[in-house]
């Protein structure tokens, strides 16, 4: 049973459009969510995260928008770049009452073409 | 800041064999995570630490991986016996812990090949 699902595979967009990545969540209880960007080779690299006190998150180009009542968290890369083509793991934990460790969905590879 | 620091970054062994990965994490950092990844796959938990104490294994982690944080800070995970489904990608990672709300830090994994 997937608890944190990202049901599109793969997207692509075109160099300054905005990237819209999805991820849906089956667990109430998480209350802490993040994204995270893995290039091949190498490990995940933390890019956001958000609470589940809010609803929107802000880092330069990255926001991170929660729907608790949909249960479902979109991360909007704002202009998309060339380097921005990775695959995006969404993630989530239940801080509140465990250990913290990750659930993570199985990934979207974003390509950002020029 | 040097990072989550992983050794080897790739084992390849023959079935049967035992191998051991080690994790450096981030310094000060209290909690140690293990991760395993597989193709197409997001990474799946295996255990935690919180300091020295080992206070959390998957039902992933069989007997035959087995995890040490002696002295609190690297931490050794070691598989016995290998075999063909434990070719994966290793992943360690580590955040301040008691602090509530802050990112795991991971390293660049170890690729175990079982041939």
């Amino acid at each position: 049973d997937q608890q944190v699902k990202q049901n599109s595979p793969s997207l692509s967009v075109q160099e300054g459009r905005i990237s819209i990545l999805n991820c849906d969540y089956t667990n109430s209880m998480f209350d802490y969510f993040l994204w995270y960007k893995k290039y091949p080779a190498e490990g995940p690299t933390f890019l956001i995260s958000i609470s589940s006190i809010k609803d929107k998150n802000e880092d330069g180009r990255f926001t991170v928008f929660l729907n608790k009542s949909a249960k479902h968290l979109s991360l909007h890369i704002v202009p998309s770049q060339p380097g921005d083509s990775a695959v995006y793991f969404c993630a989530a934990t239940e801080y509140g009452g465990s250990q913290g460790n990750l659930i993570f969905g199985k990934g979207t590879k974003l390509s950002v073409k020029p | 800041d040097t990072g989550v620091s992983q050794d080897p970054r790739h084992k390849i062994t023959k079935r049967g064999q035992n191998v051991t990965f080690r994790c450096d994490p981030i310094s000060e950092h209290n909690r140690l995570y293990w991760y395993r990844q597989t193709l197409g796959q997001g990474p799946e938990f295996l255990t935690y630490f919180q300091n020295e104490a080992q206070l959390e294994k998957s039902r992933l982690l069989s007997d035959r991986f087995s995890a040490e944080r002696p002295k609190g800070s690297f931490s050794t995970l070691e598989i016995q016996r290998t075999e063909q489904g434990d070719s994966a990608m290793y992943l360690c990672a580590s955040s301040p812990g008691l602090i509530h709300n802050q990112p795991q830090h991971f390293g660049d994994g170890t690729r175990l090949s079982i041939l």
